[in-house]
């Protein structure tokens, strides 16, 4: 089963205008990562966040957990057309160690 | 370094045939993922091994679907006999164990 669940399922923005998805869960978490995939291609690993961590940013990426929500969200600033993209969260089972992944958030940027 | 390589990279059988994808992933990385990936839906695990230990393979289908890992480091996943259901995209993943995920551009199934 997938545990993490994006929202918005799509989102379509202008260029320059930042971009939030979200994230939920229903377990216990190690980390939760957030990957991204082009159409028709792998899935890069973005940024990854331990539980025991509230925010973590990597360049235009700004990620925050909230373990007691069971949430997380992916922010990215100043959004580009090479951001159009789906993004995905992946949840890292506490004891488990599966790496699950949610529905994915298509993400359209209008140049 | 070099990343997770996967084969064939497309591949189509007609039903009830039988299909096996192969992967090798990154040196040193004890875990290893298959996913499938239909259109439009993120990826399901279907098994992970730790070294050549199966470690979850509850959403795997025993019943068409099999996978080994030899001596803990290629892995084969097999679909025999395969169905119309199958037709999706295969991903295969490694990691240091509950770390990042490094993925292969997978193998495109389509079952006809």
């Amino acid at each position: 089963s997938q545990q993490g669940e994006e929202d918005p399922q799509a989102l379509s923005i202008q260029e320059g205008e930042n971009a939030t998805m979200n994230c939920s869960y229903k377990t216990s978490i190690n980390n939760l990562q957030w990957y991204r995939q082009n159409s028709g291609r792998g899935l890069v690993h973005l940024i990854l966040i331990r539980s025991n961590e509230r925010e973590k940013h990597s360049g235009r990426l700004r990620v925050t957990l909230d373990t007691s929500k069971k949430s997380s969200s992916l922010l990215i600033t100043a959004s580009r057309a090479a951001d159009t993209a789906s993004y995905f969260c992946a949840t890292a089972g506490a004891g488990s160690y599966q790496l699950t992944f949610g529905k994915g958030t298509k993400l359209s940027v209008i140049p | 370094e070099a990343g997770v390589a996967q084969s064939p990279r497309y591949k189509i059988i007609e039903k009830r045939q039988s299909v096996a994808f192969w992967c090798n992933p990154i040196s040193g990385h004890a875990t290893l993922y298959w996913y499938q990936q239909i259109l439009g839906q993120g990826p399901k695990l279907l098994i992970q091994f730790q070294n050549n230990g199966v470690v979850d393979d509850s959403q795997l289908p025993k019943d068409r679907f099999s996978a080994e890992r030899l001596k803990g480091v290629d892995s084969t996943l097999k679909i025999q006999p395969a169905k119309l259901e199958d037709s999706a995209v295969y991903l295969c993943a490694s990691s240091h164990p509950i770390g990042e995920a490094f993925f292969g551009q997978g193998t495109r199934l389509t079952v006809v």
